[in-house]
């Protein structure tokens, strides 16, 4: 079974642009989460989805913002770029609601860096 | 107070050596709890899980949580330079998702 897959792998981005990231889940998995890794501050929770509707966030600005498809894919965007975004973005996915005991399974990871 | 606490580091082992990291929460409401190793420039690893209070074991790992103390451990049995690696302990509430990390452990193991 193929694991979670994340592109772009890397990303350079100027001050004020916006980007998008994307996420396919392991096969069968409905909830997606994404997380933001930077050595100051760790690992992070920014959202979750699951049946294409948010069900949790974190405390980032409005920058911050995600959709999933009714194919469990789910894109992460962040608008307006600061040099402060610079992080690994990290994409989990699980099986999801009813489900207990599922843990989440990350992709690769994202590489953004904003100059 | 930090909500995931990790044992500061980083931790030095000699190889074939246990080495014992721990992991320590705010929210009694917590309900899962993992493991995961992050070796540099890569994404974590689930390696552990466990749900229920005791001990929980998978060939050289071993996980013991407490609830009552808030406490959750791992045990690494006959540890390799192949270890060697980030370790982060990650707790999850009510949320589905979301989980909460600790800062991480830095584990070296030493031939």
């Amino acid at each position: 079974k193929a694991g979670v897959t994340q592109t772009p792998r890397y990303l350079i981005k100027t001050r004020g642009q916006q980007v998008t990231l994307s996420c396919s889940p392991i096969s069968g998995h409905r909830s997606v989460s994404w997380y933001q890794q930077t050595p100051g501050q760790g690992l992070q929770f920014l959202f979750e989805y699951f049946s294409e509707t948010q069900r949790n966030k974190g405390n980032f600005p409005g920058r911050f913002s995600g959709r999933q498809f009714s194919n469990s894919r789910s894109e992460m965007n962040v608008s307006t770029l600061e040099l402060g975004d610079s992080a690994l973005y990290l994409c989990a996915s699980s099986l999801g609601a009813g489900e207990d005991n599922s843990p989440l399974h990350f992709g690769n990871g994202t590489r953004l860096t904003v100059t | 107070q930090k909500e995931v606490e990790q044992n500061s580091g980083p931790l030095s082992v000699p190889e074939g050596a246990i080495a014992s990291l721990n992991c320590t929460y705010s929210d009694r409401g917590s309900q899962s709890f993992f493991w995961y190793r992050q070796y540099s420039g890569k994404s974590p690893e689930l390696i552990m899980s466990i749900y229920s209070n005791g001990d929980k074991e998978d060939g050289r790992f071993t996980a013991q949580l407490n609830k009552a103390s808030q406490y959750v451990s791992l045990l690494i049995r006959d540890s390799q330079p192949s270890d060697s690696a980030t370790y982060l302990c990650a707790v999850e509430g009510t949320s589905y998702g979301k989980l909460t990390f600790g800062q991480g452990t830095i584990l070296t193991v030493h031939p």
